[in-house]
């Protein structure tokens, strides 16, 4: 079975400063899609970033992006210029590429931002 | 925008009370998924559907029961509610085709159970 962890429970930073949430996963197949997705306090779960396996190039979506280490089954993401908007509890998560949609998450990363 | 709603934002029930847990979607989602979610345990799926009337076990189904009988519309059954299902529960939807593959999740409903 495909496993997930974060092992950062709590992170903060600095306003305007770079953060990094650490996860890894443990998985026997080759093609999946990696996401991390941002749940602020009492609002929805919304998606942050995708990265599918067989790609090589790091996704990017504005001041998020991630470090894809699929040999190492690792995937990190950075926050740029880090706002007071980006406090939120951060999953990343695990699906395959083929058959059940489902997803596999990690415990989560509560990040704070220090103004 | 896909729109996913759920029909309580926060719920307190009895133990052994029957608990009926709503969830609809207004993109004619093929997918839909209940989970968990737990403090340091994150999110866990409790069951899924891929279809009207089909559904799959996830990874922690004992105690619930689901019912899909309208494409839109996925419920979650606690049939005798207990004090260790107090929880956060999250509803999601997701397209089966499409390029993106991304779950769209509900508020979530806070139960506690009493």
């Amino acid at each position: 079975a495909q496993t997930v962890t974060q092992s950062q429970p709590e992170m903060s930073v600095q306003e305007a400063e770079t953060v990094t949430l650490s996860c890894t996963y443990d998985t026997s197949e080759s093609d999946y899609y990696l996401f991390w997705y941002k749940q602020p306090p009492s609002r929805q779960m919304i998606l942050v970033i995708r990265q599918e396996a067989y790609k090589q190039q790091n996704a990017t979506e504005n001041r998020f992006s991630v470090n894809f280490q699929k040999a190492a089954k690792s995937f990190s993401l950075k926050i740029s210029d880090s706002q007071l908007g980006d406090a939120a509890m951060y999953f990343c998560a695990y699906r395959r590429a083929q058959g059940a949609q489902k997803l596999v998450f990690g415990q989560g990363t509560r990040l704070t931002i220090n103004p | 925008d896909v729109k996913v709603t759920q029909s309580s934002r926060y719920l307190v029930k009895r133990t052994g009370e029957k608990v009926f847990l709503e969830c609809v979607q207004d993109m004619d989602h093929e997918n839909m998924f209940w989970y968990r979610q737990d403090p340091g345990l994150g999110l866990r799926l409790i069951y899924f559907s891929y279809d009207v009337k089909m559904k799959e076990k996830g990874d922690i189904p004992e105690g619930y029961s689901v019912s899909r009988e309208k494409k839109e519309r996925f419920s979650l059954i606690l049939e005798s509610a207990s004090t260790n299902q107090t929880s956060m529960y999250l509803c999601a939807s997701s397209s089966t085709g499409g390029a993106t593959y991304e779950q769209y999740f509900g508020p979530g409903t806070r139960l506690t159970v009493t």
